[in-house]
């Protein structure tokens, strides 16, 4: 069975400031897909960035960055000139290829301090 | 366009009551997710649909926890005879379809107490 770490519960970070939050899992799966969600206190569960684990290549999305490390099933997400928006929830997420089905972490909270 | 939407919002049950909760997917997209959030913790999955058949229900918990999407849209979970500990936030997701490069797109969720 594949899981999810993430073992940062808190994080907080100045505005503009760069952070960086940590994930790592489990799988013996070497077809997969790794994921960065984003939950404001609205719920609302938003994409944020998204590997496929053939990659070498990190994933870049504007701010956001990951850092793909497959042999040591590492899953970082830094977040570069933070804003206060950027204050959520953020979830790493695992899914095995073609499965559809998401395999979450525990959470990380994220405050951004002005 | 009109993202996922989930009704009702908040509901409170007492235990042993039977609930159903619906979620009504984008338009045109073939599947449909269902997960179950407690507090403080990530969304865990409960449930997969590609058009009108369940693909997985590998996370639904026990027998009294049913879904159905009848004409490949709308879908409602159902749970029966609640218990204290089905408390939680549940989360319904679409996708265009079920491969890793349709995004899940979800909705605000239905908070679920069982008094």
């Amino acid at each position: 069975a594949q899981t999810v770490t993430q073992s940062q519960p808190e994080m907080s970070v100045q505005e503009a400031e760069t952070v960086t939050l940590s994930c790592t899992y489990d799988t013996s799966e070497n077809n997969y897909y790794l994921f960065w969600y984003k939950q404001p206190p609205s719920r609302q569960m938003i994409l944020v960035i998204r590997q496929e684990a053939y990659k070498q290549q990190n994933a870049t999305e504007n701010r956001f960055s990951v850092n793909f490390q497959k042999a040591a099933k590492s899953f970082s997400l830094k977040i570069s000139d933070s804003q206060l928006g950027d204050t959520a929830m953020y979830f790493c997420a695992f899914m095995k290829s073609n499965t559809g089905k998401l395999i979450f972490g525990q959470g990380t909270t994220l405050q951004v301090k002005p | 366009g009109a993202g996922v939407s989930q009704t009702p919002s908040n509901k409170v049950t007492e235990k042993g009551k039977y609930v159903e909760l619906r979620c009504d997917p984008i338009s045109g997209h073939t599947a449909l997710y269902w997960y179950r959030q407690s507090l403080g913790q990530g969304p865990e999955f409960l449930i997969y649909f590609q058009g009108t058949g369940a693909a997985d229900d590998s996370g639904l918990p026990n027998d009294r926890f049913f879904a159905v999407r009848p004409e490949g849209s709308v879908s409602t979970l159902k749970i029966q005879r609640t218990e204290r500990g089905d408390s939680a936030v549940y989360l319904c997701a679409s996708s265009l379809g079920g491969s890793y490069s349709n995004e899940q797109f979800f909705g605000p969720g239905t908070r679920l107490t069982v008094l």
